[in-house]
């Protein structure tokens, strides 16, 4: 079946505009994950959703960076007023729920480079 | 919070030598994830690990649970080029509500 797929897979932008990001789960998974990897670090939690609400948004660096999740199903990751420092991959993931016993499939990511 | 730490951040081997990385957490933990990621890729699961001092073998690969619930380890025998990557484990903490995945730990294998 299908996994789970992010668009764009590349994105470069100038400093200072807003970006958009997108995760399309897989079908029937209840919980999406948003993360950010820098070059050579690992995974930076940034906020998780389940359904459609989203219980823990402590991992957001900055009030630039909001995130939205309808039907369930696809999400939205924003940056607003885009820094140099927010360029990283940013990785998606889902699992059929949020509970001890489910692993994450994460998607291919999306790369973010701003200049 | 609870904090997820890996040692070593970095590990070069010959091919055919062993390799082991240490996941350590400040909190007791529910469960345990392994997660590998190749160069160039994304996280994939690997196996997961919930009862208290639990081993669990896949191939070359073993995987640990510590009695006390706030330690793991991986140990790969005899490793192949094919196991470069990088290595997270995710550990699970019912109070928090949520997963924390370590920093990871970085496998360069030299044939």
């Amino acid at each position: 079946g299908a996994g789970v797929s992010q668009s764009p897979s590349n994105k470069v932008t100038e400093k200072g505009k807003d970006v958009e990001l997108r995760c399309d789960p897989i079908s029937g998974h209840t919980a999406l994950y948003w993360y950010r990897q820098r070059l050579g670090q690992g995974l930076e939690f940034l906020i998780y959703f389940q359904g459609n609400s989203a219980p823990d948004k402590s991992g957001l660096p900055s009030d630039r960076f909001s995130a939205e999740r309808t039907g369930e199903s696809v999400s939205t990751l924003t940056i607003q007023r885009t820094q140099q420092e927010d360029s990283a991959v940013y990785l998606c993931a889902s699992s059929e729920g949020q509970g001890v016993i489910y692993e994450q499939y994460f998607g291919p990511g999306t790369r973010l480079t701003v200049t | 919070g609870q904090q997820v730490m890996q040692i070593p951040q970095y590990q070069h081997v010959q091919e055919g030598e062993d390799f082991t990385t240490y996941c350590n957490s400040s909190t007791t933990l529910s469960n345990i994830q392994w997660y590998k990621q190749r160069p160039g890729g994304h996280p994939v699961f690997l196996i997961q690990l919930v009862k208290s001092g639990e081993v669990k073998k896949q191939k070359r690969l073993t995987f640990q649970f510590g009695e006390a619930k706030k330690n793991s380890s991986l140990h790969i025998t005899a490793t192949q080029t094919t196991d470069v990557g990088t290595y997270f484990c995710a550990g699970w903490n019912t109070n928090a509500g949520k997963s924390t995945f370590g920093d990871g730990t970085t496998l360069t294998v030299k044939p």
